[in-house]
């Protein structure tokens, strides 16, 4: 049973133009998300995250938006470029008492020239 | 500042010998968490610890797995018994306080049990 869902295993963009890569959730109490970049054979880069009281969040070229009605979160790439290219996990925190985080299985994303 | 130090990069085991993953946190961080990849999967939390305790193991498998985070010295995560199916990256984070921050992940020990 998935809490965290990335439904687009791959994405493909052009470089300069927007990526938007998507998560769904199921847990309402989720309180806390963030998003992760992974290169191959590395581990997870921290990116930037949203507290649940909150709906949007931006870091320079990133900006993470939260629907929580709709248990939906994006992060919005702009401009794309190609050292983009990697594999994002979404992730969920249940936060107060919890300490481990939820991941998605990640969207590969390529940023072609 | 170092970052999370993970050690081995690489760890080969044949099926029923012990490994022993070792993961230093950052300086100042008193947070642990280890997680699992399995190929084409996402990370899956296994344990989290403080300096002594184990707070959460609740994504532990019952056997043949534990941690520790000792007062002196890195957290090791044990695997007696390895069998091809332990055969994953396991991931190493660390983090300051447990509420609102991002934990910091270490490099990885790709285990292979052959």
């Amino acid at each position: 049973d998935q809490q965290v869902k990335q439904n687009s295993p791959s994405l493909s963009v052009q470089e300069g133009r927007i990526s938007i890569l998507n998560c769904d959730y199921t847990n309402s109490m989720f309180d806390y998300f963030l998003w992760y970049k992974k290169y191959p054979a590395e581990g997870p880069t921290f990116l930037i995250s949203i507290s649940s009281i909150k709906d949007k969040n931006e870091d320079g070229r990133f900006t993470v938006f939260l629907n929580k009605s709709a248990k939906h979160l994006s992060l919005h790439i702009v401009p794309s470029q190609p050292g983009d290219s990697a594999v994002y996990f979404c992730a969920a925190s249940l936060g107060g008492s919890q300490g481990n985080l939820i991941f998605g299985k990640g969207t590969k994303l390529s940023v072609k020239p | 500042n170092a970052g999370v130090m993970q050690n081995p990069r690489h760890l080969v085991r044949r099926r029923g010998q012990e490994a022993r993953l070792r993961c230093s946190p950052m300086k100042g961080h008193s947070h642990v968490y280890w997680y699992r990849q399995l190929p084409e999967e996402g990370l899956k939390f296994m344990v989290y610890l403080q300096k002594e305790n184990i707070i959460d193991e609740s994504g532990m498998p019952k056997e043949r797995f534990s941690a520790e985070f000792p007062k002196e010295g890195p957290s090791i995560l044990r695997i007696q018994q390895v069998v091809r199916g332990d055969s994953a990256a396991y991931f190493c984070a660390s983090s300051p306080y447990i509420v609102d921050t991002e934990a910091f992940f270490g490099q990885g020990t790709r285990l292979t049990v052959v």
